[in-house]
């Protein structure tokens, strides 16, 4: 399985919103709305974000919002904060009890 | 509370076994509503999904690593075991263990803070 495809990097100023896209293929992000979203600040863990489409856990702002469309998945992050520089990855099922994720994306807020 | 804490050595030597420890709390290995998995994550670099089980004792390994890794658990001991062999220096970066939810979706909920592993003779 390859890793889903996202871009190096996305900026944006506070207050603006951004988008992140994990391109994968239709075997995987294309065949199940089973993709979540993980934010991993420097030195730490990953933090669950969002899965099953757009479902955010207890205590995750609702600034972060996912959608899929054919092969590629998307986060947007609204209202973006200093407190949301960090690196996101996309994850998806890929069948046969098989995960692939995202390439990963820096987030700088200018 | 959900805890997971991996456990291991911090340096092995190239064709060295690594073995590596997810010590669990607050759920249960016999859940069948979940499982654990092993990520890792070289320095700089992405996560990469390495392996999985069951609560039934099913597995799932990474196509590209599957010949080199073994998982298995000892739920008495609240614990999941990730074994790689024939490490080589490629293979240094920080391994995670995660709680991998399976009821009708799939997504990790819940990460231990991940053990540096430095592969160097």
């Amino acid at each position: 399985q390859s890793a889903l495809t996202q871009p190096a990097s996305v900026s944006g100023s506070p207050g603006q919103s951004i988008t992140i896209s994990c391109t994968g293929t239709s075997s995987d992000v294309g065949s199940y709305n089973l993709v979540s979203w993980y934010q991993q600040h420097p030195g730490k863990a990953p933090k669950l974000l969002i899965y099953v489409g757009s479902n955010r856990p207890s205590g995750v702002s609702s600034r972060f919002s996912a959608s899929k469309s054919g092969n590629t998945a998307s986060l947007t992050i609204s209202g973006l904060q200093a407190e949301d520089e960090a690196d996101y990855y996309c994850c998806s099922y890929a069948g046969s009890s098989i995960h692939v994720f995202g390439t990963g994306t820096k987030v700088t807020v200018l | 509370q959900v805890t997971l804490k991996e456990s291991g050595p911090v340096l092995v030597k190239p064709t060295e076994t690594l073995t590596l420890t997810c010590t669990v709390s607050g759920f249960s290995l016999s859940n069948a509503r979940m499982g654990v998995s092993w990520i890792r994550q070289p320095p700089g670099k992405a996560l990469e999904w390495l392996a999985h089980i069951f609560s039934n004792d099913e597995k799932s390994y990474s196509t590209s690593l599957k010949s080199r890794l073994t998982v298995s658990k000892d739920t008495s001991k609240t614990q999941v075991v990730l074994t790689m062999t024939n490490m080589d220096p490629v293979d240094t970066a920080t391994y995670f263990c995660a709680r991998l939810l399976t009821s009708g979706s799939y997504y990790f909920d819940c990460w231990g803070q991940g053990t540096l592993v430095t592969v160097s003779s």
